[in-house]
């Protein structure tokens, strides 16, 4: 099955420590992003990758950091310096640049941090 | 930042009957794309439609694009419960980073069965 892969689905961590969500594609394709999405909102993204190791900083990426060592694996760590952490994290991934074609979703992790 | 704005927000029918989501957007764009989302899953992609495009279709999905007014519109027709879900359109600007896709807050759409 071709797709994309996000673990865990739920997550629970204590304020103040960092937590690395994980995303993996195998759809071969070269773009890669993460976005965050609150409740009742549309998406914001954090962290995009084109290539393997680059990535560049979307909307809210502060308290975020990423990793592209390979072309099928897109990490994510939320650190302690994000503010407001609890939320739903979505990773897609596209063929190539975004505008001209489909995103395709994972399930999502939601995270909780209290 | 939000570029694609839907309206309504909250949406409400009876199954068999016809749904109609806007997005309204502020700048120039290469393409405007709707996704779909079930409550607490990933987004699915429905269609894009580029800027040189009026209208596409899609099964019971029809989507129209007025780039003079930055808006479009997706309409469901002959609506089933299973299309409860929040619609989203997606809108990457002209000019900008192509990678720079911007997420309207989405229509919740309920249909009763």
């Amino acid at each position: 099955d071709g797709g994309i892969t996000q673990s865990p689905k739920y997550l629970f961590r204590k304020e103040g420590q960092n937590v690395t969500l994980s995303c993996e594609q195998n759809l071969n394709h070269d773009a890669m992003y993460w976005y965050r999405q609150d409740p009742g909102q549309g998406l914001r993204l954090i962290y995009y990758s084109q290539i393997v190791n680059d990535f560049q900083k979307g909307d809210i990426a502060e308290g975020y950091s990423v990793s592209r060592e390979k072309k099928e694996s897109f990490p994510l760590t939320v650190t302690s310096a994000q503010k407001n952490p609890t939320a739903f994290y979505l990773c897609a991934s596209s063929p190539s640049l975004a505008g001209s074609y489909e995103q395709y979703f994972g399930p999502g992790t939601r995270l909780t941090v209290t | 930042s939000q570029q694609g704005e839907e309206d309504p927000q909250a949406l409400s029918i009876q199954e068999g009957e016809n749904a109609t989501m806007n997005c309204s957007y502020k700048t120039s764009i290469n393409n405007l794309q709707w996704y779909r989302q079930n409550s607490g899953r990933g987004l699915v992609h429905l269609i894009l439609i580029r800027s040189n495009e009026r209208e596409k279709h899609s099964g019971r999905l029809r989507v129209t694009l007025d780039t003079s007014k930055k808006s479009s519109s997706l309409l469901i027709t002959a609506s089933r419960a299973a299309d409860t879900a929040s619609y989203f359109c997606a809108t990457d600007a002209l000019f900008f980073n192509n990678n720079d896709m911007r997420f309207g807050a989405g229509t919740r759409l309920t249909v009763k069965p």
